[in-house]
């Protein structure tokens, strides 16, 4: 069974650009959760999607958006990139369709974003 | 205020201690509680998932959940210089599934 994956791992970007980054969910998750999480504090909850609809957003502007793809693979979007944008993204997945135990949320190793 | 309060630490223990890690939480409608380790610059890993009030026990790893003190701990036995990392609570509501985490304490246990 493959974990979470993530890429890129490290991304520099100057303000106001755009960014994209993208996750793999694990094997038989059909839940994606994406976090950002700033040096020295916890995640914090960005959006949700689950079968290609996003399922729940947290206090993030619209700047932040995402997609998620049949096979339930991810996109997190980023525009108009803020210096307070630099911080590590995390993306999770979770509901396994074969145990149901959909609140346990595995985590990617994250991309490190930093903006210039 | 803060839905989960945690200390941030650092909290530093000798190997082979028992350490104690507590969150606090203000949402009396979390009812699954989870404990992430997070090593420097990676993902956080699951350690622990608990479902409303009780303890659970995996190997070294006990969790508590006080529903009615709105109290989460986890205990480490024996701890090993390699516990050492940042630990993070999460919780979560029946119906959302997104997590709402504490800030971490960082632990450092001493060989």
């Amino acid at each position: 069974e493959t974990g979470v994956t993530q890429s890129p791992t490290h991304l520099i970007k100057t303000r106001g650009q755009q960014v994209t980054l993208r996750c793999s969910s694990q094997s038989g998750h059909n839940t994606v959760s994406w976090y950002q999480q700033a040096l020295g504090q916890g995640p914090q909850f960005i959006f949700q999607y689950y079968r290609e609809e996003e399922n729940g957003r947290g206090n993030f502007p619209p700047r932040f958006s995402g997609l998620q793809f049949p096979n339930y693979s991810s996109e997190l979007n980023v525009n108009a990139l803020e210096l307070d944008d630099s911080a590590l993204y995390l993306c999770a997945s979770s509901g396994h369709e074969r145990t149901g135990r959909s609140h346990e949320q595995y985590f990617g190793p994250g991309t490190r974003l930093t903006v210039t | 205020q803060k839905e989960v309060e945690q200390d941030p630490g650092p909290l530093s223990v000798p190997e082979g201690a028992i350490v104690s890690l507590n969150c606090t939480y203000s949402n009396s409608a979390f009812q699954y509680f989870m404990w992430y380790r997070q090593y420097s610059r990676k993902g956080p890993e699951l350690l622990m998932y608990t479902y409303s009030s009780g303890n659970k026990e995996d190997g070294r790893f006990t969790a508590q959940v006080d529903k009615s003190s709105k109290y989460i701990s986890l205990f480490i036995r024996d701890s090993q210089p390699s516990d050492s990392a940042t630990y993070l609570c999460a919780m979560s509501s029946m119906g959302r599934r997104a997590l709402t985490f504490g800030s971490g304490t960082r632990l450092q246990v001493q060989p």
